[in-house]
C-alpha cells in the first residue's frame, strides 16, 4: 500500500471548516483513500473513503486531487468532540483487506 | 446496542501468565480483526478471521493465538506474557469498505 504523509498537528476554531491534508503521491490507480480517526481512549472510527472522485457523507467531505497525489478532509463545522487523531490511509480493495495505520494529525478543535 | 464489544476493559497481570480478550460483532459481518496499540500509538494489525478462517496473519510471536468459535467472535489468547505485549488491544469488524472497531483492552503486564 501507498505511504501518506500528513501533519503531526493542526489547530481549528470551533465552529470554522477543519482542512487535513495529505499527501500520497504514489498511490496507484486501484488504490483507495481511506480517513479514519481515533477520540482519545477509543476505538478508531471510520469517516470516509474515495478513489477518484470527490466524495461527501454526513461526517466530511474528501476532496481527491485530479492526479490523486493529495487528498483534503474537510470538516464543515468542527466542534470540540471532533477533537483526535485523524489518519489517512491508502490500500488497495480486495478480499485480503487490511488497514495500514501511520502517525495520523492530532486535530484540536479549540473554543 | 454495542456493535462490536471487548471483554475486559482493563486486564492487568504478572509476566509470563496466559490470558484472553473476548471480542463479539452483532453486526452480522464475516470479518474481523485484532490491532495492536503500543505506547507510541502506532496503530498496527495483528489478525483477521474470514467466516472463522484466517486470511491474515502479520508478523506476531505464536504466543498470540487468535480463536474464532464462530463469526460473531473473535478471541484473543496470549501465553506467558511479557513486558512488551503491555498495549491497547482493539477488535474489528468488516462489512465491505468499512471496519468498525471496539472499544479497546488495555493490557498491562506487570
Amino acid at each position: 500500500d501507498a505511504k501518506t504523509t500528513q501533519p503531526t498537528s493542526m489547530d481549528c476554531a470551533e465552529g470554522r471548516a477543519a482542512n487535513l491534508p495529505c499527501n500520497h503521491s504514489t498511490i496507484s490507480g486501484n488504490e483507495y483513500v481511506y480517513w479514519y480517526r481515533q477520540i482519545h481512549s477509543q476505538g478508531p472510527q471510520y469517516i470516509i473513503h474515495g478513489l477518484k472522485n470527490n466524495e461527501t457523507n454526513e461526517m466530511a467531505s474528501l476532496i481527491i486531487t485530479e492526479d490523486r497525489k493529495s487528498s483534503t478532509l474537510i470538516l464543515p463545522h468542527a466542534t470540540l468532540r471532533d477533537t483526535a487523531v485523524y489518519y489517512c490511509i491508502v490500500r488497495v480493495g480486495g478480499s485480503n483487506y487490511k488497514l495500514t495505520f501511520g502517525k495520523g494529525t492530532l486535530l484540536t478543535v479549540n473554543p | 446496542d454495542t456493535a462490536v464489544s471487548q471483554t475486559p476493559k482493563y486486564l492487568v497481570t504478572q509476566m509470563g501468565n496466559d490470558k484472553s480478550i473476548k471480542c463479539e460483532q452483532n453486526l452480522g459481518h464475516d470479518t474481523m480483526y485484532w490491532y495492536k496499540q503500543d505506547s507510541k500509538k502506532f496503530l498496527k494489525i495483528m489478525f483477521s478471521y474470514n467466516n472463522k478462517e484466517l486470511i491474515i496473519n502479520e508478523t506476531v510471536p505464536n504466543r498470540f493465538s487468535p480463536k474464532s468459535p464462530d463469526k460473531a467472535h473473535l478471541n484473543l489468547h496470549i501465553n506467558s506474557l511479557e513486558l512488551g505485549d503491555s498495549a491497547v488491544y482493539f477488535c474489528a469488524s468488516r462489512h465491505t469498505d468499512t471496519q468498525y472497531f471496539g472499544p479497546g483492552t488495555r493490557l498491562t503486564v506487570l
